[in-house]
C-alpha cells in the first residue's frame, strides 16, 4: 500500500535556527497537508495545499512557516526561526483529488522536532 | 467555533472485552467523520469513515462506527479487542467545503493480554 513518508524522523535545532521538514505525498496524490500535534495536545491543521498554493492554513500558520513543493515528489515546511513552542510532532499528509479515496487524507509516520 | 471531543483518554482492557470510544463533534452543517488508529511508532491509519449513506459504517480489524447525527456522534466500537489493538485512537471532523480536518484529543487503549 502506498505510504507517505517523511524525513527526518527527529529532528533537533537550535531555538532561532531554521529548519525544513520534508515530506513525499502519495504520488498521484494533489492535496498535500501539514498539522502538528504538541506534546499532550491535539493534532492540529497548520495548512494545505493544491496547485501550487496554499489553499486552507490556520491562525497557527503565521510568516514564519512556509510551504512548498520544490519538485514533482517532495513537499516542505519550513520554519525560519524556530521557537521553543514549535517543539511538537509534525504530520504530512496528502489526498486524491478524485476517485473513491477522495477527501481522505493519508498521513505520514510524522517528524518530532525539538528546538533546544 | 468546530470541535472534537473524545471523552476517554485513556481505556484499558482485557483481550475480549467490548469496547466503545466516544467522539462528539459540534458543528452544525454537513461533515465527514473519520476514525485514525495510531500503533506506536507508525503513521496514522484510517479504520473507517462515514461521508453518507448507512450510519453504521463498518471498517477494518473488526471496527464499526454508528453516526447519530442528533447526538453529533460517531462513537467507534469492536465487540471483542485484542492485545493487538492497543494503540492512540483518533476521531475527525472535516466539514464540508474545508480541507482541514479537526481532531480529537486521542484515546491510548491499552488491550492487557
Amino acid at each position: 500500500e502506498p505510504e507517505v513518508t517523511q524525513t527526518p524522523s527527529h529532528q533537533v535545532t537550535q531555538m532561532g535556527q531554521e529548519v525544513i521538514l520534508r515530506c513525499v505525498p502519495i504520488s498521484n496524490h494533489l492535496y498535500f497537508y501539514w498539522y502538528r500535534q504538541i506534546l499532550g495536545q491535539k493534532v492540529e491543521f497548520l495548512v494545505s495545499f493544491y496547485n501550487n498554493e496554499i489553499s486552507e492554513k490556520s491562525e497557527i500558520f503565521d510568516d514564519q512557516f512556509s510551504v512548498e513543493r520544490p519538485d514533482g515528489s517532495n513537499f516542505t515546511l519550513k520554519i525560519r526561526s524556530t521557537k521553543l513552542e514549535d517543539s511538537a510532532m509534525y504530520f504530512c499528509a496528502s489526498s486524491a483529488e478524485q476517485g473513491a479515496t477522495k477527501n481522505i487524507q493519508y498521513f505520514g509516520a510524522g517528524t518530532r522536532l525539538s528546538v533546544l | 467555533a468546530q470541535s472534537v471531543s473524545q471523552h476517554n483518554h485513556h481505556v484499558i482492557l482485557s483481550e475480549a472485552a467490548s469496547l466503545e470510544l466516544g467522539c462528539n463533534y459540534s458543528y452544525g452543517g454537513t461533515v465527514n467523520l473519520f476514525w485514525y488508529v495510531q500503533y506506536p511508532g507508525q503513521h496514522l491509519q484510517l479504520l473507517l469513515k462515514y461521508f453518507s449513506g448507512d450510519p453504521l459504517v463498518k471498517g477494518i480489524k473488526g471496527f464499526e462506527a454508528e453516526f447519530i447525527k442528533s447526538k453529533f456522534s460517531f462513537n467507534l466500537r469492536k465487540p471483542s479487542v485484542q492485545w493487538s489493538d492497543t494503540a492512540e485512537y483518533f476521531c475527525a471532523v472535516r466539514a464540508t467545503g474545508t480541507y482541514k480536518y479537526i481532531f480529537g484529543t486521542g484515546t491510548r487503549l491499552k488491550v492487557l493480554a
